[in-house]
């Protein structure tokens, strides 16, 4: 079963404008991940952000946790035509330190017209 | 610094046949997944290999067996393949002391 829903489904918005993508999941996680895939190919790692943190930043993305809530968001701000594709949450499959697998929702479509 | 790569690109075969993908980590890396991903749904876990062992297996049938080789690259064998197994199937490497799993560009398997 999918631990980690993105909403919404997809989203389409003018070059320029932020984009916003929630995430919520279901057990206790002691960490989360983001990812972009664009066109079906594989998939690119975009942050993580641990259980003890609330918001963290890498250039252009803005990522929150809420553990109360069990809901994460990515926030793109200044969306590019290149920032099209599908973007996924990633939760670990049980709670352990080190890897465990990953367990992914269906993913937010973005569309960045120019 | 090489990323993950896989092989092949894409790969068309009949029901009932068997089809062996490959997997080379980013260097450095000791612990190989594999994700099975089918048209406009997430990425699913089929199996992970570490130390040249299947460590942790996801909900997939025998059919899907892999292997683990001493310089890490692994392999993903499926056999009796089904309609169904049509899919993207992407490798992920990792340390095994760290969360961050980084993919391939996938292998697009058809099965006609």
């Amino acid at each position: 079963s999918q631990q980690g829903e993105e909403d919404p489904q997809a989203l389409s918005i003018q070059e320029g404008e932020n984009a916003t993508m929630n995430c919520s999941y279901k057990t206790s996680i002691n960490n989360l991940q983001w990812y972009r895939q664009n066109s079906g190919r594989g998939l690119v790692h975009l942050i993580l952000i641990r259980s003890n943190e609330r918001e963290k930043h890498s250039g252009r993305l803005r990522v929150t946790l809420d553990t109360s809530k069990k809901s994460s968001s990515l926030l793109i701000t200044a969306s590019r035509a290149a920032d099209t594709a599908s973007y996924f949450c990633a939760t670990p499959s049980h709670y352990k330190s080190g890897n465990t697998p990953l367990v992914f929702g269906k993913g937010t479509r973005l569309s960045v017209i120019a | 610094d090489a990323g993950v790569t896989q092989s092949p690109t894409h790969l068309i075969k009949t029901r009932g046949q068997q089809v062996t993908l490959r997997c080379s980590p980013k260097s450095g890396h000791d612990t190989v997944s594999w994700y099975q991903q089918a048209l406009g749904q997430g990425p699913q876990f089929i199996f992970q290999y570490y130390e040249e062992e299947e460590r942790q297996r996801g909900n997939f049938p025998d059919r899907f067996s892999g292997h683990q080789f001493p310089n890490y690259s692994s392999e993903l064998n499926v056999n009796a393949l089904l309609l169904g197994d049509s899919a993207l199937y992407l490798c992920a490497s990792s340390l095994d002391s760290t969360y961050e799993q980084y993919f391939g560009p996938g292998t697009r398997l058809t099965v006609t």
